[in-house]
């Protein structure tokens, strides 16, 4: 079974710039979730998607957004970019079955924001 | 009160030896915990999960639950210099609707 993926793997905006970022969750799971990563602050909840809905959020200002198509497929997009949201994004799937769910990770996208 | 914790600094074990890394939670609620291991520049992967309390063995990796006490933790049984990475420790977490709430790792590093 394929696993999850992310693209595109790296990216460089400047400030002020706006940006998205795609996600494929692996076959037959529902649920996506997304997390930001940089050393200071490890990983940090964004959001997470079900069946199209977004389901929680996180503690992140509304710059931050995402969605989920039918397919389960999701994005994420950030507006007017910070130097400070320069990080190791990740998304991970799962059934979404509650509280013995399993989140598996894609790859990541590294964002540098100049 | 932080969702979890892991708060040991780096871990240097030499290579044959057991690494041991602890890591506790807050919400008693919890049912799921999980142990990533995330090398550098890499995504967490993931190497064990356990619901019950007492222990569960996979290979080298033992995970230990103990619900009373809040605590949850990983042993590496004959290190290897290829489980030098970092260890995340991550818990459902049912007041927080159900999301995987992570710990801020813990990092191993296996002497040759």
């Amino acid at each position: 079974k394929a696993g999850v993926t992310q693209t595109p793997r790296y990216l460089i905006k400047t400030r002020g710039q706006q940006v998205t970022l795609s996600c494929s969750p692996i076959s037959g799971h529902r649920s996506v979730s997304w997390y930001q990563q940089t050393p200071g602050q490890g990983l940090q909840f964004l959001f997470e998607y079900f069946s199209e809905t977004q389901r929680n959020k996180g503690n992140f200002p509304g710059r931050f957004s995402g969605r989920q198509f039918s397919n389960s497929r999701s994005e994420m997009n950030v507006s007017t970019l910070e130097l400070g949201d320069s990080a190791l994004y990740l998304c991970a799937s799962s059934l979404g079955s509650g509280v013995k769910d399993t989140q598996y990770f894609g790859p990541g996208t590294r964002l540098t924001v100049l | 009160q932080k969702e979890v914790e892991q708060n040991s600094g780096p871990l240097s074990v030499p290579e044959g030896a057991i690494a041991s890394l602890n890591c506790t939670y807050s919400d008693r609620g919890s049912q799921s915990f999980f142990w990533y291991r995330q090398y550098s520049g890499k995504s967490p992967e993931l190497i064990m999960f356990i619901y019950s309390n007492g222990d569960k063995e996979d290979g080298r990796f033992t995970a230990q639950l103990n619900k009373a006490s809040q605590y949850v933790s990983l042993l590496i049984r004959d290190s290897q210099p290829s489980d030098s990475a970092t260890y995340l420790c991550a818990v459902i977490a049912p007041q927080g609707n159900n999301r995987l709430a992570f710990g801020k790792g813990n990092q191993v590093v296996v002497i040759p």
